[in-house]
């Protein structure tokens, strides 16, 4: 069954320093999106991207955040300037229809701030 | 940011018993999804309800979506601890096409 693919699945950065999420979405989905979860909270939206820009954000999605799709395959995000607080477990989905009729997530990244 | 309520909270039952999960929001949705996840794993789709009153069947689930669109609920008869995990509903409004997920519904299938 096609998956999406996140690496890497644990990443340690010290704080300050630039993190990339890289995310394999399914070959045939034409929606991506990114989402956290802080450790024992919810699932919280971060950005969707459709046909090379992104669709909506929400307000953590500041200017600290940044997603490319800078091939055919990967889709991928950026965090400028960590902080502590970004730590958190961030997963990437897709979805053929925009979501609508649910998403495929990834196994997501744990990014550790320390 | 709407807010989708799941309750209970946390939920630990023995084996072969029944149980109801629920997700309620002030908002309509025009599509509701319910996930399940297991730790250190993404959200698993289990299944989608677009149509008031609709209700759906899973093997041991039953997913109804209610009339006016602003709750659901997930019933899963005589559970087993392979059902184990922590249950999500996310729905989105008539107006976007944001997925706001609820804040979850930790279940724990005692042998």
């Amino acid at each position: 069954e096609p998956e999406v693919t996140q690496t890497p699945s644990h990443q340690v950065t010290q704080m300050g320093q630039e993190v990339i999420l890289r995310c394999v979405p399914i070959s045939n989905h034409l929606y991506f999106y990114w989402y956290r979860q802080i450790l024992g909270q919810k699932v919280e939206f971060l950005v969707s991207f459709y046909n090379n820009e992104i669709s909506e954000k929400s307000e953590i999605f500041d200017d600290q955040f940044s997603v490319e799709r800078p091939d055919g395959s990967n889709f991928t995000l950026k965090i400028r300037s960590t902080k502590l607080e970004d730590s958190a477990m961030y997963f990437c989905a897709s979805s053929d229809t925009g979501g609508w009729y649910g998403y495929t997530f990834g196994s997501g990244t744990r990014l550790t701030v320390v | 940011t709407q807010l989708l309520e799941q309750s209970p909270q946390f939920l630990s039952i023995q084996e072969g018993e029944n149980l109801t999960v629920y997700c309620n929001s002030s908002s309509v949705f025009s599509s509701l999804q319910w996930y399940r996840q297991e730790p250190g794993e993404g959200p698993v789709l289990l299944v989608t309800v677009v149509t008031g009153g609709e209700v759906k069947k899973l093997k041991r689930l039953t997913f109804q979506f209610g009339d006016a669109r602003k709750d659901s609920s997930l019933h899963i008869t005589a559970a087993q601890p392979g059902d184990t995990g922590l249950y999500l509903c996310a729905g989105a409004e008539d107006t976007g096409n944001q997925f706001y997920f609820g804040t979850g519904t930790s279940l724990t299938v005692i042998p």
